[in-house]
């Protein structure tokens, strides 16, 4: 069964800092499916990234940029110069292919406060 | 106005109570589901369905019911509410062949439900 594990329960940080938000994840699958959602203080979940199982390149979108490595099954995600408006709990979700759906596996969210 | 709309987005109710969520998309997708959020347990998947003839059970479905009652229209009832359903539920919307997991799943803003 898939399982994804987020092993920071809260992280606190200073403005301007670099954070990095740890996923391990665990999976049967050979093609899965890999998300980051971020869940700020009004409730709602914002998409940030899908990346598939067959493409190991990092990612990099303004401050934000993810790491993927499929040797150690860890999809971390590290912001830059951190912000308050960063302030959030973070989930990192896994989908594997062979469901017959978008089903997704959460781990139990990271929750980041940045200071200023 | 939101893709995927919950309503309530807040209800407090008693124990023994019979109660529905309701969840609208305006995204056109076939695929909808209903998550549940408990601190520390990030979301855990409820039910889903594929369209409005294809309803299927996720991971914690005990207690709980749904209706597809158009493709745009999915609700969770909970026919007789107990205090440990308090929780942050979310309806979620993708769109996608069925044997692949890439797409993101949109999500509503969520219904705070509270039962006491």
């Amino acid at each position: 069964a898939q399982k994804v594990t987020q092993a920071q329960t809260e992280i606190s940080v200073v403005e301007k800092e670099d954070v990095t938000l740890d996923c391990v994840y665990e999976t049967r699958d050979t093609t899965y499916y890999l998300f980051w959602y971020k869940q700020p203080p009004s409730g709602e979940l914002v998409f940030l990234i899908r990346r598939n199982s067959f493409d190991e390149q990092n990612e990099i979108s303004g401050r934000y940029s993810w790491n993927f490595q499929k040797s150690t099954s860890s999809f971390n995600f590290t912001i830059t110069a951190s912000q308050v408006v960063d302030s959030a709990v973070y989930f990192c979700a896994l989908s594997e292919a062979w469901n017959a759906g978008n089903m997704l596996t959460f781990g139990g969210g990271t929750r980041l406060m940045v200071k200023p | 106005d939101a893709d995927v709309t919950q309503t309530p987005r807040n209800r407090i109710t008693k124990t023994g109570k019979r109660i529905m969520l309701e969840c609208s998309q305006t995204k056109g997708h076939d695929r909808m589901y209903w998550y549940r959020q408990d601190p520390g347990l990030g979301l855990r998947l409820i039910y889903y369905s594929f369209d409005v003839k294809d309803i299927n059970k996720g991971e914690i479905s005990d207690g709980y019911s749904v209706s597809r009652q158009a493709q745009a229209k999915f609700s969770l009832s909970l026919e007789s509410a107990i205090p440990n359903q308090t929780a942050l539920y979310f309806c979620a919307t993708s769109d996608g062949p069925r044997d692949r997991g890439r797409t993101e799943a949109f999500f509503g803003q969520g219904t705070r439900l509270t039962v006491v």
